[in-house]
């Protein structure tokens, strides 16, 4: 049964460019969220997509984007990257969508984006 | 603003003691609260997820107890082995304000054998 997979597994990028990260969901789930985790701190939830489209944003400027498709894996986009932008990028994923609230989360191994 | 607390940020013991690790929260609004460990530079992996009408939970080695009320969660390591070394997050997921979940910063945790 594999579990979430996320690709690539390191990234170097300079500042300016744009950057596509890849998730595809643990089997059976259909609900995929994105996290950026920094050096030492906690996941800070970017956003969240389910039925191909994004139900819940948080803190972060448009730059970040995303997207899902009819199997369910998805992308996440950051276009002009900062130097801020470097960090651990995590996808989770869930069944059933944001209404089942009691749904534990499956997280991949992430994808480390450094930022020159 | 929910809030997530953890205490210590890190934590030292010799092999084979009893820990517990403390999160705490600031809005009681919640669906549930969940435990990961995360090893250095790797995902994070679910140890124990606990439902707001729940008070705790138990796997191995491991039990999560939560009081909503007071905004408390605890994770509880029986007889700690080195390979428990790594960082223990707690998350909550807020029941207000959409479905996204508000992460502690971790509690880096050392066994010593």
């Amino acid at each position: 049964d594999a579990g979430v997979t996320q690709s690539p597994t390191h990234l170097i990028k300079t500042r300016g460019q744009q950057v596509t990260l890849r998730c595809s969901p643990k089997s059976g789930h259909d609900t995929v969220s994105w996290y950026q985790q920094a050096l030492g701190q906690g996941p800070q939830f970017i956003f969240q997509y389910y039925e191909e489209e994004e139900r819940q944003r948080g803190n972060f400027p448009d730059r970040f984007s995303g997207h899902q498709f009819p199997n369910y894996s998805s992308e996440l986009n950051v276009n002009a990257l900062l130097l801020g932008d470097s960090a651990l990028y995590l996808c989770a994923s869930s069944w059933g969508g944001p209404a089942r609230t009691n749904q534990p989360q499956h997280f991949g191994d992430g994808t480390r984006l450094s930022i020159l | 603003k929910q809030e997530v607390t953890q205490i210590p940020a890190a934590l030292s013991v010799p092999e084979g003691e009893n820990l517990v690790l403390n999160c705490s929260f600031t809005d009681s609004a919640i669906y549930n609260l969940q435990w990961f460990r995360q090893d250095p530079g790797k995902g994070l992996t679910s140890l124990l997820l606990i439902q707001s009408s729940q008070r705790e939970q138990t796997s191995g080695r491991l039990n999560a107890s939560l009081d909503k009320s007071s905004g408390r969660s605890t994770l509880y390591i029986a007889a700690s082995q080195p390979g428990d070394s790594a960082t223990y997050l707690c998350a909550v997921r807020p029941n207000t304000g959409g479905f996204k979940t508000i992460f502690g910063a971790g509690t880096r945790l050392f066994v010593k054998a």
